[in-house]
């Protein structure tokens, strides 16, 4: 496989559930990233991890946990999610270093939380 | 805050003609350029980035940027119905890992 691999493609939970979102990177990077896109509004950034560390956190609410094991793998595990989360969730990576920093997205989760 | 600026659109051309997306950016320290195109149910896709003022071209597309004035725009050439597709300015300030998109411009071009 190449790119940025998302799994499940699709998600369907109750907001009692806890399930997680899987994210594998094959390019080599270095920085990994969990992006939320909602309907009519832009992408927002949600955590990075540079050298598995985390570095940015946009007050993201405690039920969304991240979790970066190595620099080829993140996660998100989501529990007691609300209906406002159904979203968008895309996985992303870059090779970090001046002129350098591209995004590189997974083919995303569509979530529904019911 | 740092903001991203886009048309929302959607921007209707006919195919063959030229399609021009426009982007203002907020934050006069932003270094590093992007544009991503975004098909329906996909994700985002990398077509062109930009670091320096001028124009930058890659076959049909070209980018442009002025960064006295903040704003960054991408030509589409002989555009195509397959280059129908929501256009993302996604801007990054000091080649940090801080990405800000806009909202989108949502592109449809008529056979």
């Amino acid at each position: 496989e190449t790119g940025v691999t998302q799994t499940p493609r699709h998600l369907v939970m109750g907001m009692t559930n806890k399930k997680s979102l899987k994210c594998e990177q094959h390019l080599g990077h270095n920085a990994m990233y969990w992006y939320k896109q909602s309907a009519k509004k832009p992408l927002e950034l949600m955590f990075v991890y540079n050298f598995k560390e985390q570095t940015e956190n946009n007050s993201v609410p405690s039920r969304f946990s991240p979790e970066c094991p190595n620099s080829s793998h993140l996660f998100l595990h989501l529990h007691t999610l609300q209906p406002e989360d159904s979203a968008l969730y895309l996985c992303a990576s870059s090779q970090a270093g001046p002129l350098s920093e591209k995004l590189f997205f997974g083919s995303g989760t569509q979530l529904s939380v019911l | 805050q740092k903001e991203v600026e886009q048309n929302s659109g959607p921007l209707s051309v006919p195919e063959g003609a030229i399609a021009s997306l426009n982007c203002t950016y907020s934050d006069r320290g932003s270094q590093s350029f992007f544009w991503y195109r975004q098909y329906s149910g996909k994700s985002p896709e990398l077509i062109m980035s930009i670091y320096s003022n001028g124009d930058k071209e890659d076959g049909r597309f070209t980018a442009q940027l002025n960064k006295a004035s903040q704003y960054v725009s991408l030509l589409i050439r002989d555009s195509q119905p397959s280059d129908s597709a929501t256009y993302l300015c996604a801007v990054n300030m000091n080649y940090g890992q801080n990405f800000v998109f806009g909202p989108g411009t949502r592109l449809s071009v008529l056979p």
